[in-house]
């Protein structure tokens, strides 16, 4: 069976540059969420994608942004990118209307912003 | 704001020892919630989820939810070294929709 997984597992930026990152999930599941995790922190949401629409936001700028493929996988992207956006990005998936939505996490991408 | 609370620590228990975690939470129309532990430097990985007050057990692992109190906690029975991460304790308090809310973590040391 399949879990989550991410491309690239690591990243090096400079400021103002965009990103993008990657996303499969987990065999039969048909929703992503991305988070944000600083160092020394807990994951913080940025969105959850379903049915190929974003239907979530956390409190995230509009330089971050995403989008989800027919096949459920799913892209992050980040622009005009600071210091502060160093951190790992999460993804995790779920099957929606379930009632229960438990959400696997994938490894991780890495991301250096110098 | 929606918050989840946890202590940082470390929590620091001998081995074979019962490790106690709590969190606290400021949704009071929360439903689920779960248990994760993230060892260093990689993602987290579920242990645990619990939905309704009370007690639920798995292996050495006991989650325990008291929804009047907003408390959720785990307890680790007969804790090994490899036990040692940060445990993350996140809650659902989407409308409708899984959106978790995580504490900041609480590192574990189980010292042999």
């Amino acid at each position: 069976d399949a879990g989550v997984t991410q491309s690239p597992t690591h990243l090096i930026k400079t400021r103002g540059q965009q990103v993008t990152l990657r996303c499969s999930p987990k065999s039969g599941h048909d929703t992503v969420s991305w988070y944000q995790q600083a160092l020394g922190q807990g994951p913080q949401f940025i969105f959850q994608y379903y049915e190929e629409e974003e239907r979530q936001r956390g409190n995230f700028p509009d330089r971050f942004s995403g989008h989800q493929f027919p096949n459920y996988s799913s892209e992050l992207n980040v622009n005009a990118l600071l210091l502060g956006d160093s951190a790992l990005y999460l993804c995790a998936s779920s099957l929606a209307g379930t009632g229960e939505e438990t959400q696997y996490f994938g490894p991780g991408t890495r991301l250096l912003v110098l | 704001q929606k918050e989840v609370e946890q202590n940082s620590g470390p929590l620091s228990v001998p081995e074979g020892a019962i490790a106690s975690l709590n969190c606290t939470y400021s949704d009071r129309v929360s439903q689920s919630f779960f248990w994760y532990r993230q060892y260093s430097g990689k993602s987290p990985e579920l242990i645990m989820s619990i939905y309704s007050n009370g007690d639920k057990e798995d292996g050495r692992f006991t989650a325990q939810l008291n929804k009047a109190s907003q408390y959720v906690s785990l307890l680790i029975r007969d804790s090994q070294p490899s036990d040692s991460a940060t445990y993350l304790c996140a809650v659902n308090m989407g409308r409708g929709y899984s959106t978790l809310t995580f504490g900041k973590g609480t590192m574990l040391l189980v010292s042999p």
